[in-house]
């Protein structure tokens, strides 16, 4: 059974950083891109960030371009998204996600979802 | 970035009612469009994928159509485990951009 559980999600103030992690299993890692996607309370949903299974494509949406930087371990099964700099506007449920087939775009398998909070 | 365009925001019907969204692209995108169920407080899970290919274990009365820019969900006998809310999501660019969503709502 593919699962996807993040964690690392909590409180900040506004200019501080945070690490998320996602730990996957029940599939072979190493043969699928990963992508972070958030969704602000109320709001719908928006792609954060996209690696490829090797690491070697990596995207970000313009709105956390220079600020949050997405990284993978295939050895350890994890997904990484180190977030500094951080909005209020930042303020989500974080999901990881997998690619349907490496860099198809079709998130097949979603996580649980960490919440991440920006508040003094 | 590609905009992605849905209506009705939000929508009421009936068990049993045949429900129609509609999903519209900024470009057109070829096939490369999914479709996106989420009921509140769970994530979103993958109904249907290039347009009209339907997920395993998906039920059967999902189905997608559409190509270029303009597609459709229709769900043909609404259930009550079918009331939540639904995105359309494109993958024809690297920056994927989802719907405002569709809310559907029982009557």
């Amino acid at each position: 059974e593919v699962q996807l559980v993040e964690s690392g999600g909590g409180l900040v103030q506004p200019g501080g950083s945070l690490g998320l992690s996602c730990a996957a299993s029940g599939f072979t890692f190493t043969d699928y891109s990963m992508n972070w996607v958030r969704q602000a309370p109320g709001k719908g949903l928006e792609w954060v960030s996209h690696i490829s299974s090797r690491s070697s494509a990596i995207y970000y949406a313009d709105s956390v371009k220079g600020r949050f930087t997405i990284s993978r371990d295939n050895a350890k099964n994890s997904l990484y998204l180190q977030m500094n700099s951080l909005r209020a506007e930042d303020t989500a449920v974080y999901y990881c996600a997998r690619d349907h087939s490496d860099s198809s775009g079709t998130l097949d398998y979603w996580g649980q979802g960490t919440v991440v909070t920006v508040s003094s | 970035d590609i905009q992605m365009t849905q209506s009705p925001s939000s929508l009421s019907a009936s068990v049993g009612d045949r429900v129609t969204i509609t999903c519209r692209a900024s470009q057109s995108i070829s096939n490369y469009l999914n479709w996106y169920q989420q009921k509140p407080g769970k994530a979103p899970k993958l109904l249907i994928y290039v347009a009209s290919s339907l997920q395993s274990g998906v039920p059967s009365r999902f189905s997608g159509t559409g190509s270029g820019a303009d597609f459709t969900l229709t769900i043909s006998s609404l259930q009550p485990e079918d009331f939540a809310t639904y995105y359309c999501q494109q993958s024809f660019s690297t920056g994927l951009t989802f719907g405002g969503g569709t809310k559907v709502e029982i009557k």
